[in-house]
């Protein structure tokens, strides 16, 4: 079946840096997704893209829908306390249920 | 308030009890999606609702058994569970080929 590669899995942010992690596929998806899970709770929705070639903000927040449609990236500029949780990525192909990634776990350096 | 709400948060249980969990859903939606996750293992599709028939079932045990009754309640109702079934369960819906999910906050499920 169709899988999501995601990586970093995990890293470790100091505030103030940019962070950036992306989503590779091995068939192409018509919509790609991007969710944040804070700790306790579920996923919610950032961004999605529709296009390929597509780059999206929202805020600090900047995704692009890869050109081959087989992958996307997720930037975050500026880093602050409250960006730790798990990003996921996740791809689409009408009617079809959402593929998810494996995650990728921000953390706070110490 | 996220739009769907799932209960308990918590739940403790025995591997001898029965017990259920519940999600709610009032954004017109008319797909509903039980998904487990697992510490440091990617979400797994248990069970998928389309207009409230069942449309996926992924090979889940029969030990967890799901309930649609309509649009906008969905059970999962647990029965004689193992330790390995501890898990955060999320609750998610959409429209229906729609990609939008909204997901619940989860029932942290603790088997003893």
């Amino acid at each position: 079946g169709q899988q999501l590669n995601q990586s970093p899995q995990s890293m470790f942010i100091q505030e103030g840096e940019d962070v950036s992690m992306n989503c590779t596929s091995s068939s192409i998806f018509n919509t790609w997704l991007w969710y944040k899970q804070d700790p306790g709770e579920g996923p919610v929705l950032l961004i999605a893209l529709y296009k390929a070639g597509e780059l999206t903000s929202n805020g600090r927040l900047t995704a692009q829908f890869g050109i081959t449609r087989k992958d996307s990236f997720l930037n975050i500029s500026a880093s602050i306390p409250s960006d730790v949780g798990i990003y996921f990525c996740a791809g689409n192909n009408a009617g079809n249920m959402l593929t998810f990634g494996g995650g990728t776990r921000l953390m706070v350096k110490p | 308030e996220t739009g769907v709400t799932q209960t308990p948060r918590h739940l403790v249980m025995g591997m001898t009890n029965k017990k259920s969990l519940k999600c709610e859903q009032h954004l017109g939606h008319n797909a509903m999606y039980w998904y487990k996750q697992s510490a440091k293992k990617p979400l797994e599709l248990m069970f998928v609702y389309s207009l409230e028939e069942r449309v996926e079932n992924n090979s889940v045990p029969s030990r967890f058994s799901p309930e649609c009754p309509n649009s906008s309640h969905l059970f999962l109702h647990l029965h004689t569970l193992q330790p390995e079934d501890s898990a955060l369960y999320l609750c998610a819906s959409s429209h229906r080929g729609g990609y939008g999910y909204t997901f619940g906050s989860g029932t942290r499920l603790t088997v003893v």
